[in-house]
């Protein structure tokens, strides 16, 4: 079993709606959480971060923490075409290791 | 946010040569820089992290020897591709931290090296 999981996608959405994404992982000892947007052939770009269980919002983000279910969320409101992106999730493990997920492609389409 | 370069951003080369892929932290120090690789449609795999003025300390499986890390300074860290090899071709990308903490984490814009 892999420490992050999360589906590749690809994940096609129209401009404006909705748009979640989500990963689980295995070790409950887990402490930050985040996600990067990363476009193609660059580096990841800093979306979130949060360590506790809940909401954060950010403009048109929502990240979401679930760690007795361990599960977290990134939810992107009225997407645009310019959202369009791999986004990662990363989860901080101990000793300064980032876990990333294999990060879902997303299209959003006009 | 802080800014991180990496210089080449795309370097083709022979089977057997070495290739040096340098990452820069523009406008502040990093304690500590990450080196990663992505193969395609795969995730970020850390290889190492290095903090200045110390040796590097690697992930299982990463070769110390053929993947040479350098840091410096506090703006400068430096991976080696000792006689490079076709399975070596990937996306190279180096992250820096200010205080080594996961959530001051910056990535550089990535290294394509492309080994013939």
């Amino acid at each position: 079993q892999k420490e992050v999981e999360q589906d590749p996608g690809p994940l096609s959405v129209p401009e404006g709606a909705i748009v979640s994404l989500n990963c689980t992982y295995s070790n409950s000892a887990f402490q930050y959480f985040m996600w990067y947007r990363q476009y193609s052939r660059k580096g990841p770009e800093l979306l979130m971060y949060t360590y506790s269980s809940g909401n954060k919002e950010d403009g048109r983000f929502t990240a979401q923490v679930d760690k007795s279910s361990k599960y977290i969320s990134l939810f992107i409101r009225d997407s645009q075409p310019s959202d369009s992106a791999t986004y990662l999730c990363a989860i901080e493990g101990g000793g300064n290791k980032l876990t990333f997920g294999t990060g879902t492609q997303l299209k959003v389409e006009l | 946010g802080a800014v991180v370069s990496q210089h080449p951003s795309r370097v083709i080369c022979k089977s057997g040569t070495s290739v040096k892929i340098e990452c820069r932290s523009l406008d502040f120090q990093a304690t500590t820089m990450f080196w990663y690789r992505q193969f395609p449609k795969q995730s970020l795999m850390l290889m190492a992290t290095s903090n200045e003025g110390s040796k590097a300390t690697y992930e299982q499986g990463v070769e110390k020897d053929k993947f040479l890390i350098n840091h410096a300074s506090l703006t400068l860290s430096t991976l080696t591709v000792t006689s490079a090899h076709p399975e070596d071709s990937s996306f190279y990308i180096c992250s820096a931290s200010l205080s080594g903490g996961q959530e001051t984490q910056y990535f550089g814009p990535g290294t394509r090296l492309l080994v013939l």
